[in-house]
């Protein structure tokens, strides 16, 4: 079946610009998490989601960081005001309720000059 | 707090060789650990994971990991490996919902 998948691949952007970043987990999928990945570095959590509701949002780095899963599928990471440090690779996953496994989505990398 | 602490940034070894890359954990009960494999521009795909049981765990395209809980240690072993396998690979423990990466193992392999 169709694995995660997040839009769009690639963004570049100013600073001080607002971003939106897509996740379309696996269907049947409850949980859904965030990482941001920068160069060199593993992923670092961000949030996760069971259902509609953050369950855990203790990674996200600043108030300018924001994530909202409004029907408990997709999910949309939103970042105001960027700055240059938030370049990185945002990575989505999800698993079934009460499963371990994350299954990963290919990453948006995000730019911002 | 839980950690996971990947020794070598970066590991050479020719085709055909055996492989074994490093992953120490910091957590005091039995932890859950996976190990990812992230070839460029891809995302992270799962090798394999250990959650009880048989310490010696198999995992896709010939991997297996070995848990030592007197050595903290989840190792990750191939017998021979292929040029297709470079790529990072990223041992890891759950916390509670979230994951907790290493900063990954860079594997090159040579002709």
């Amino acid at each position: 079946g169709a694995g995660v998948s997040q839009t769009p691949s690639n963004k570049v952007t100013e600073k001080g610009k607002y971003v939106e970043l897509r996740c379309d987990p696996i269907s049947g999928h409850t949980a859904l998490y965030w990482y941001r990945q920068s160069l060199g570095q593993g992923p670092e959590f961000l949030i996760y989601f069971q259902g509609t509701g953050a369950a855990d949002d203790s990674g996200l780095p600043n108030d300018r960081f924001f994530a909202v899963r409004p029907e408990g599928s997709v999910s949309t990471l939103k970042i105001q005001r960027t700055e240059r440090g938030d370049s990185a690779v945002y990575l989505c996953a999800s698993s079934l309720l009460g499963q371990e496994t994350q299954y990963f989505g290919p990453g948006t990398r995000l730019l911002v000059l | 707090a839980q950690s996971v602490t990947q020794p070598d940034i970066h590991i050479t070894v020719s085709e055909g060789a055996s492989l074994e890359l490093r992953c120490n954990y910091s957590y005091g009960a039995t932890p859950y650990l996976f190990w990812y494999v992230q070839s460029p521009g891809q995302g992270l795909q799962l090798l394999l994971k250990y959650f009880s049981g048989d310490t010696l765990v198999q995992g896709i395209k010939g991997f297996e990991a070995e848990f030592k809980r007197s050595q903290s240690s989840f190792n990750l072993r191939k017998p021979s490996v292929h040029w297709s396998d470079a790529a990072e690979y990223f041992c890891a423990t759950r916390s509670q919902g979230n994951l907790i990466f290493g900063k990954g193992t860079k594997l090159s392999v040579k002709p």
